[in-house]
């Protein structure tokens, strides 16, 4: 059963603190989006890399946020330093040659 | 400026009968839209997609409807059954036809309930 998997489904940092989320897409999708999901703004994408180039990352906020492909087995998405208004509900999906993406089942991310 | 809008938050219907749930867009350069369901503490799963070549695409007891010139795409559900409730996201994209990854631009959701 193919499944996009995040890492940690939890984390409660401090602000300041360097946060790093792990995605691994699944096999043999060549696309991985990173979304972030608040109350206010619903879900917003905050980046998208194909065949593990960087192709827009322009949702995210550019001093504290990175994202980066390693290898084709896995995304991260780093905050540093993190506050409090990066508390949200982060997913990545991923996807091959079609619009619709498979979900991980989130980083629920709270600083305090 | 929200490019994707669920004007309704939430929506409630007995079981049995027809949930519409509705979702207009601004950004005539989508042209791939796609109907997510989300559950509590689980990523948006994938439902429906209906390409803007189309107007109506059917799957078992989903259907979305897609009106271009009003910008307007809809989701049937029916019969609608107590496990449908959840968070129901539109999306857009600006795939072209050759068929792509493009990122999505999402509506804020509306929450459905069935009652039994």
């Amino acid at each position: 059963d193919a499944r996009v998997t995040q890492t940690p489904r939890h984390k409660v940092t401090e602000m300041g603190q360097e946060v790093t989320m792990r995605c691994q897409p699944i096999l043999g999708h060549n696309t991985v989006f990173w979304y972030r999901q608040t109350m206010m703004q619903g879900l917003e994408l905050l980046a998208y890399f194909r065949n593990r180039a960087p192709l827009d990352d322009s949702g995210m906020p550019k001093d504290r946020f990175s994202a980066e492909m390693p290898d084709a087995t896995l995304a991260t998405l780093k905050i540093q330093p993190s506050e409090p208004r990066d508390s949200a509900v982060y997913f990545c999906a991923s996807g091959l040659y079609v619009a619709e993406a498979f979900f991980g089942q989130g980083t629920r991310l709270t600083v305090v | 400026d929200q490019q994707v809008k669920q004007n309704s938050p939430s929506l409630s219907v007995q079981e049995g009968r027809i949930s519409i749930l509705n979702c207009d867009y601004t950004n005539s350069m989508f042209d791939y839209f796609l109907w997510y369901k989300k559950y509590p503490a689980e990523g948006p799963t994938f439902l429906i997609s209906i390409s803007s070549i189309k107007d109506k695409n059917e799957d078992g007891r989903f259907t979305v409807f897609l009106n271009k010139s009003a910008k307007h795409l809809s989701l049937h559900i029916v019969p609608s059954q107590p496990g449908d409730s959840a968070v129901y996201f539109c999306a857009a994209s600006g795939a072209g036809s050759g068929g792509s990854n493009y990122k999505l631009t999402f509506g804020k959701g509306t929450l459905l309930t069935v009652n039994p």
